[in-house]
């Protein structure tokens, strides 16, 4: 069964750092998101993305996030300059059609 | 901003009974509602969805039922199995196409105990 593949699982960096994020979407899926969890808090939405542009974004996705989709199959977060706050389970997730599936999750830890 | 609300944090129920997952939501513009649930160190997994056009999907042992006027709907499991014991996370959408960003309500942790 085609799935959502997110890499790599855990990712230490220190504060300050550049991290990015890797995803490969389910193949015949249109719409990418990236959505992310800190520890104890509700699941939040970061970003969609549609036909090679930014559909929607969040207030949480400002100016130190980007989003890319560099060549037809992966589906890139990068954070420029991690702060402290940043930790915390990314997900990606894409879908054809209403129901969006999602990878396992990177675990971010800024330190 | 609590759009989306599951009040229980836990729920703990037999094996072979019922288990029933509530959720309300604040904003009528939703259209669209999803309940995942996740295991530890995994992603959300896609379970069950409702259009509010519907008031009651059904899918195997799971059924979702949709109450529009109360802006509430709850996740039913019959019979609960062992394997079933996770976090189930509400998540309703709004608007046309397919471009749906989802508001999570914060999940509820159901264990079925054998």
């Amino acid at each position: 069964e085609p799935e959502v593949t997110q890499t790599p699982s855990h990712q230490v960096t220190q504060m300050g750092q550049e991290v990015i994020l890797r995803c490969v979407p389910i193949s015949n899926h249109l719409y990418f998101y990236w959505y992310r969890q800190i520890l104890g808090q509700k699941v939040e939405f970061l970003v969609s993305f549609y036909n090679n542009e930014i559909s929607e974004k969040s207030e949480i996705f400002d100016d130190q996030f980007s989003v890319e989709r560099p060549d037809g199959s992966n589906f890139t977060l990068k954070i420029r300059s991690t702060k402290l706050e940043d930790s915390a389970m990314y997900f990606c997730a894409s879908s054809r059609n209403t129901e969006a599936f999602f990878g396992q999750g990177t675990r971010l830890t800024v330190v | 901003d609590q759009q989306v609300k599951q009040n229980s944090p836990s729920l703990s129920v037999q094996e072979g009974r019922i288990s029933i997952l509530n959720c309300d939501y604040t904003n009528s513009m939703f259209d669209y509602f999803l309940w995942y649930k996740k295991y530890p160190a995994e992603g959300p997994t896609f379970l069950i969805s409702i259009s509010s056009i519907k008031d009651k999907n059904e899918d195997g042992r799971f059924t979702v039922f949709l109450n529009k006027s109360a802006k509430h709907l709850s996740l039913h499991i019959v019979p609960s199995q062992p394997g079933d014991s996770a976090v189930y996370f509400c998540a309703a959408s709004r608007g046309a196409g397919n471009n749906r960003k989802l508001i999570w309500g914060l999940g509820t942790s159901l264990a079925v105990n054998p």
